[in-house]
């Protein structure tokens, strides 16, 4: 059983490029959502889904887009990449949406911008 | 604005005895908190959950305090076990909201 599958572990990029971090998840999870980790500031919400074409900013959405044409698939996209993006990203699903929910997390893609 | 705060960055304690893992938050909407344990290179993990109506919930060796009128929660590990060296992060979130807020994480040590 996968769970939440993150593509790719590392990238690294130049200031000013694009690219897109894949999410996908197998348990038909309804509720997906994207999260940065940084050092002393936790886990912060990027964007988040409660369902194939719905999405809504989370806590720090700038520089970053998402969408969600299947139930299994969310995507993060960073437009034109800053160093102030350079993270660990982690995506999360869940089978509930609201709050209280129990998040099943990906291993986290590790990005640097330069 | 941090509404979800773990003041100890890191906490060491011998095996076999007990861990309290500490975390306060500001905002009075928060009524759901969980814990979550995230070993190195991967994805954190539920552990723990409780809701605003309880003060204490367990499973197992974890137990989770509640004190509303703190605003403050605490995760108990008894007894503590080198496996349980990780990184535990507390989240809370409001009963109709989305929005789960994190804290900056508190590395655990367990000595053997």
């Amino acid at each position: 059983n996968a769970g939440v599958t993150q593509t790719p572990k590392f990238q690294v990029l130049k200031t000013g490029q694009s690219m897109t971090l894949q999410c996908a998840q197998d348990m038909n999870h309804e509720y997906m959502s994207w999260y940065r980790q940084d050092p002393g500031m936790g886990l912060r919400l990027i964007h988040y889904s409660v369902g194939a074409g719905i999405t809504d900013q989370g806590e720090v959405p700038n520089g970053y887009n998402v969408s969600r044409s299947t139930t299994e698939d969310f995507p993060l996209r960073l437009l034109s990449a800053a160093p102030s993006q350079t993270s660990v990203y982690f995506c999360a699903s869940s089978s509930r949406t609201g709050g209280g929910k129990k998040l099943f997390f990906g291993s986290g893609t590790q990005l640097s911008v330069l | 604005d941090q509404q979800v705060k773990q003041n100890s960055p890191s906490l060491s304690v011998q095996e076999g005895r007990i861990s309290i893992l500490n975390c306060d938050y500001t905002n009075s909407m928060f009524d759901y908190f969980l814990w979550y344990k995230k070993y190195p290179a991967e994805g954190p993990t539920f552990l723990i959950s409780i809701s605003s109506i309880k003060d204490k919930n367990e499973d197992g060796r974890f137990t989770v305090f509640l004190n509303k009128s703190a605003k403050h929660l605490s995760l108990h590990i008894v007894p503590s076990q080198p496996g349980d060296s990780a990184v535990y992060f507390c989240a809370a979130s409001p009963y109709n909201n989305n929005d789960m807020r994190f804290g900056a994480g508190t590395r655990l040590t367990v000595k053997p």
